[in-house]
């Protein structure tokens, strides 16, 4: 099993819509959680930490449920420049601080 | 605050032959880590190290990839012999982080795009 698994993509869905990306996690001992935005031959950057209460920023939301050792990211109203690739990373606190990134969702937001 | 930076940003070398990469992280940052991100897939971690010391190189394949980071800060990544399999991008990231329980976010630069013929 990987360490990181996300909802295979790609999703395309229609301007204004709402999507919702899912990430697991197999190691119980993952402390902190992150979800990143890469677009096409760019290098990825930071989109949202993952904190254990959920949080919000704009029109993004992410959520974490330590139980089912999943974590979420909610984008509404989805714009054009919405379209990229999230990934989903994990840091392992028991393996020095090991971050860790799942395989990655597209999303292709179409007008 | 100037970023991570990268070079070369492209490189075509043929199988067998060697290569390098440079990394230099933003000033402060204790943690670098190096990326290997093959098309179509996440990052996957190669090396991270903490100062000049290593914290984790378990998914390094040592037999012909090898990492240092003389000083504590830059860092030179170099692959010897090249195979096929290792035509991917190759990104340098950097964090203030100074322990496991750190959640200082990466900071990447631009990559190295490997092509091996």
């Amino acid at each position: 099993r990987k360490e990181v698994e996300q909802d295979p993509g790609p999703f395309n869905v229609p301007e204004g819509a709402t999507v919702a990306f899912n990430c697991t996690y197999s190691n119980s001992a993952s402390q902190s959680f992150f979800w990143y935005r890469q677009d096409c031959r760019k290098e990825p950057k930071l989109l949202m930490s993952v904190y254990s209460s959920g949080n919000e920023d704009g029109r993004f939301t992410a959520q974490l449920n330590r139980a089912s050792q999943y974590i979420s990211l909610l984008i509404r109203d989805s714009k054009l420049s919405d379209s990229a690739t999230y990934l989903c990373v994990v840091n392992i606190w028991n393996q020095g601080g090991k971050l860790i990134f799942g395989q990655g969702t597209e999303l292709s937001v179409k007008p | 605050e100037a970023g991570v930076a990268q070079s070369p940003r492209y490189k075509i070398i043929e199988k067998r032959q060697s290569v390098a990469f440079w990394c230099n992280p933003i000033s402060g940052h204790a943690t670098l880590y190096w990326y290997q991100q093959i098309l179509g897939q996440g990052p996957k971690l190669l090396i991270q190290f903490q100062n000049n010391g290593v914290v984790d190189d378990s998914q390094l394949p040592k037999d012909r990839f090898s990492a240092e980071r003389l000083k504590g800060v830059d860092s030179t990544l170099k692959i010897q012999p090249a195979k096929l399999e290792d035509s991917a991008v190759y990104l340098c990231a950097s964090s203030r982080g100074q322990g496991a329980n750190d959640n200082s976010p990466l900071h990447f630069g631009n990559g190295t795009r490997l092509t091996v013929t």
